[in-house]
C-alpha cells in the first residue's frame, strides 16, 4: 500500500517560515490535501488538491507539490498554529485513503 | 450551518458490536462521497472507510475488511458505520468527515467532533 512520510516535528520561531514535507512514490502525481488538528479537536482542512485553500484560510498557508514532495509551507507563523498537520492522499490501486503521520508544529 | 453529529460510541468487550451513526444537516447530503476516520488515543489519523454519493461503491482500510460495514440513507442526510468482531486495537475517537461531489479523492473539508469507541474487557 502507498506510504506517506513525514517528520514527527518541527519548530519555529514566531514571525518565521514552517516548511512541512511529505514524502511518497512520485506524489506529484497525485492531489494532496493538508489538515491541522489541534489537541483535543477535530481536524481542519487547510489546503485540498495541492494548493488551494479552502475558504477563511488565511493566505500565509501555501501547498505546493512535484516529484516525490509535497510541501506545506506556513509563512509569518503565529503562536496559533500550533497543531499537529496531516497530509493525505487518494491511492488509485487499493481505492484507499492515506493519511501521513502526521508533523507537530511548536511554535517557539 | 453544515454540521456532522456523530453518536453509538462507547465502552465494548472485545469480540463485540457497536453502530455509529452521523447526523448531518446545512447540506445536499446525496451529492457529497462520506467517510469515516479514526484516531487512537496519542495516535495520527487513520482513514476506516468511504462510501459513494449513491452507495453504489465502499471501500475498507485493510484492518477493518470484513468487520466493518459502512452505509448511508440519503433520505435521512445520514452516515453509519457497523463495527463487529471489535478488537483492542479498534479503540480510538472515529470521526465522519464530507468528501466531495466529484471524486473520491477529495479532501475532506468538514468533519464532526467525533465520537469515542473504548474496546475493553
Amino acid at each position: 500500500s502507498y506510504v506517506l512520510t513525514q517528520p514527527p516535528s518541527v519548530s519555529v520561531a514566531p514571525g518565521q517560515t514552517a516548511r512541512l514535507p511529505c514524502g511518497g512514490d512520485n506524489i506529484g502525481r497525485k492531489s494532496v490535501h493538508w489538515y491541522q488538528q489541534k489537541p483535543g479537536q477535530a481536524p481542519v482542512l487547510v489546503v485540498y488538491d495541492d494548493s488551494v485553500r479552502p475558504s477563511g484560510i488565511p493566505e500565509r498557508f501555501f501547498g505546493s507539490n512535484s516529484g516525490n514532495t509535497a510541501t506545506l509551507t506556513i509563512s509569518r507563523v503565529e503562536a496559533g498554529d500550533e497543531a499537529d498537520y496531516y497530509c493525505q492522499v487518494w491511492d488509485t490501486f487499493s481505492d484507499h485513503h492515506v493519511f501521513g503521520p502526521g508533523t507537530k508544529v511548536t511554535v517557539l | 450551518d453544515v454540521q456532522l453529529v456523530e453518536s453509538g460510541g462507547g465502552l465494548v468487550q472485545p469480540g463485540g458490536s457497536l453502530r455509529l451513526s452521523c447526523v448531518t444537516s446545512g447540506f445536499t447530503f446525496r451529492s457529497h462521497s462520506m467517510s469515516w476516520v479514526r484516531q487512537a488515543p496519542g495516535k495520527g489519523l487513520e482513514w476506516v472507510a468511504i462510501i459513494k454519493q449513491d452507495g453504489s461503491e465502499k471501500y475498507y482500510v485493510d484492518s477493518v475488511k470484513g468487520r466493518f460495514t459502512i452505509s448511508r440513507d440519503n433520505a435521512k442526510n445520514s452516515l453509519s458505520l457497523q463495527l463487529s468482531s471489535l478488537r483492542t486495537d479498534d479503540t480510538a475517537v472515529y470521526y465522519c468527515a464530507r468528501g466531495g461531489i466529484r471524486y473520491l479523492s477529495d479532501g475532506f473539508d468538514v468533519w464532526g467532533q467525533g465520537t469515542v469507541v473504548t474496546v475493553s474487557s
